[in-house]
């Protein structure tokens, strides 16, 4: 079975640093990964997601994430954190051609002046 | 715009009521999905379709009921509400396995 873990359920940081928000999975075959945002009241925006190739993917507003096959991670990263990144960020993972994202429970980023 | 669009955005009901939310995509996607979002616990899939007349169970399809009778159009009832069901309701949809999904904008739904 699929499943996905965010072990953290908040990270704060100051803005200036770098920030990482982790993300570990479970699945059979080759996943799909993806990040998303949600903003207070907001639906669901697309950060990034792999694929295959290149296991550094960059994505929007700054943001990547690195896939790491032996220790089924997928964080995410950004070198510079900004006060306008606290929001609250999901991990997903797709198996194969199933068609179900399953989603990891949220970790909320709060970045700090 | 092109998107997903949910009907109601907002619904408070009274246990034991009946009620069907609406899902609509003008993108011509095949897949369509329904998740429920509760605090600390992330998006939960309900039920899922892979195409204009089938549907299939997700994690926690319990007390829902879906149908997918024309591809642009995926419906979710609850029979008979429950105050476990409070929760916000998103719709999403996509045109194949691994493509980008679009979210709809959420339904809260209060069970009272």
């Amino acid at each position: 079975a699929q499943s996905v873990a965010q072990p953290e359920d908040q990270v704060n940081v100051a803005e200036g640093n770098p920030l990482t928000v982790k993300c570990t999975y479970s699945v059979s075959g080759n996943p799909y990964l993806f990040w998303y945002v949600q903003y207070p009241n907001r639906g669901l925006q697309f950060l990034l997601k792999y694929i295959t190739g290149d296991n550094l993917v960059k994505g929007s507003y700054g943001f990547e994430a690195e896939f790491n096959k032996s220790q089924t991670s997928f964080h995410l990263k950004k070198p510079s954190a900004l006060v306008s990144d606290s929001a609250l960020y999901f991990c997903a993972v797709e198996s194969g051609n199933t068609g179900k994202l399953i989603f990891g429970q949220g970790t909320t980023l709060q970045v700090k002046p | 715009n092109a998107g997903v669009t949910q009907t109601p955005k907002f619904r408070v009901l009274k246990t034991g009521q009946s009620m069907t939310l609406l899902c609509a995509q003008d993108m011509n996607h095949e897949y369509m999905y329904w998740y429920r979002q509760d605090p600390g616990m992330g998006l939960r899939l309900i039920h899922y379709s892979v195409g204009e007349g089938t549907t299939a169970k997700g994690e926690v399809p319990d007390g829902y009921n879906v149908s997918r009778l024309k591809k642009q159009n995926f419906l979710l009832g609850l029979e008979s509400a429950a105050p476990s069901q409070t929760s916000v309701y998103f719709c999403a949809s996509n045109p194949n396995p691994g493509a980008l999904r679009t979210f709809g904008s959420g339904t809260r739904l209060t069970v009272v």
